[in-house]
């Protein structure tokens, strides 16, 4: 069965520094791996995926994800992280057509 | 248009109403879903409808009713429900295939009193 986890319920981190929140995935087969983002009353807004190819991602707002599949991780990451980043990150695997499956969720600080 | 467009945004309704929930979007997505999120936890897929046909039922309670007019319209009816059922109603929308991303609506605070 597909599964994503996030570790860490919080992430605090002071502005300008760089950010990371980590995700680890369990699939069979070829992973297919997102991102999304939510701002409090809002619905998730995409920010990445990773198909196949480069392990390093770009997507929205200057943030990256790295595929490692030998740690079996899709952690996001930003250089120099924004109070306005400051969110609900949720890493999210495709289970077969239509499924998503996504991970607890992790709720992201940033401190000015 | 990137965009899938849910009403009303705010929902209160008695256990004996009857409601609906809209959902729509014009980006020729062909599937189109339906989940519920509870505060702080990660959306729970409850229907996918996939070219105007329903194509998974997540085990929902029958007070919980879809409806695809057409490829561009989702509905949610709702009757009878609980207080537990009090939650964020997210609709979704993508292209057919499990490599492509899902466009999220803003969702539909729904409080049942």
């Amino acid at each position: 069965a597909q599964s994503v986890a996030q570790p860490e319920d919080q992430v605090n981190v002071a502005e300008g520094n760089p950010l990371t929140v980590k995700c680890t995935y369990s699939v069979s087969g070829n992973p297919y791996l997102f991102w999304y983002v939510q701002y409090p009353n809002r619905g998730l807004q995409f920010l990445l995926k990773y198909i196949t190819g480069d392990n390093l991602v770009k997507g929205s707002y200057g943030f990256e994800a790295e595929f490692n599949k030998s740690q079996t991780s899709f952690h996001l990451k930003k250089p120099s992280a924004l109070v306005s980043d400051s969110a609900l990150y949720f890493c999210a695997v495709s289970s077969g057509t239509y499924k998503y499956i996504f991970g607890t969720g992790t709720r992201l600080k940033v401190l000015a | 248009d990137t965009e899938v467009t849910q009403t009303p945004k705010h929902l209160v309704m008695g256990m004996t109403n009857k409601k609906s929930l809209k959902c729509e979007q014009h980006m020729g997505h062909r599937a189109m879903y339906w989940y519920k999120q509870k505060a702080k936890k990660p959306p729970e897929l409850m229907f996918v409808y996939s070219y105007e046909k329903l194509s998974i039922n997540e085990s929902v309670p029958s007070r919980f009713s879809p409806e695809c007019p057409n490829s561009s319209l989702l509905n949610l009816h709702l009757h009878a429900l609980q207080p537990e059922d009090s939650a964020l109603y997210l609709c979704a929308s993508s292209y057919p295939g499990p490599r492509t991303e899902a466009f999220f609506g803003q969702g539909t605070r729904l409080t049942v009193v």
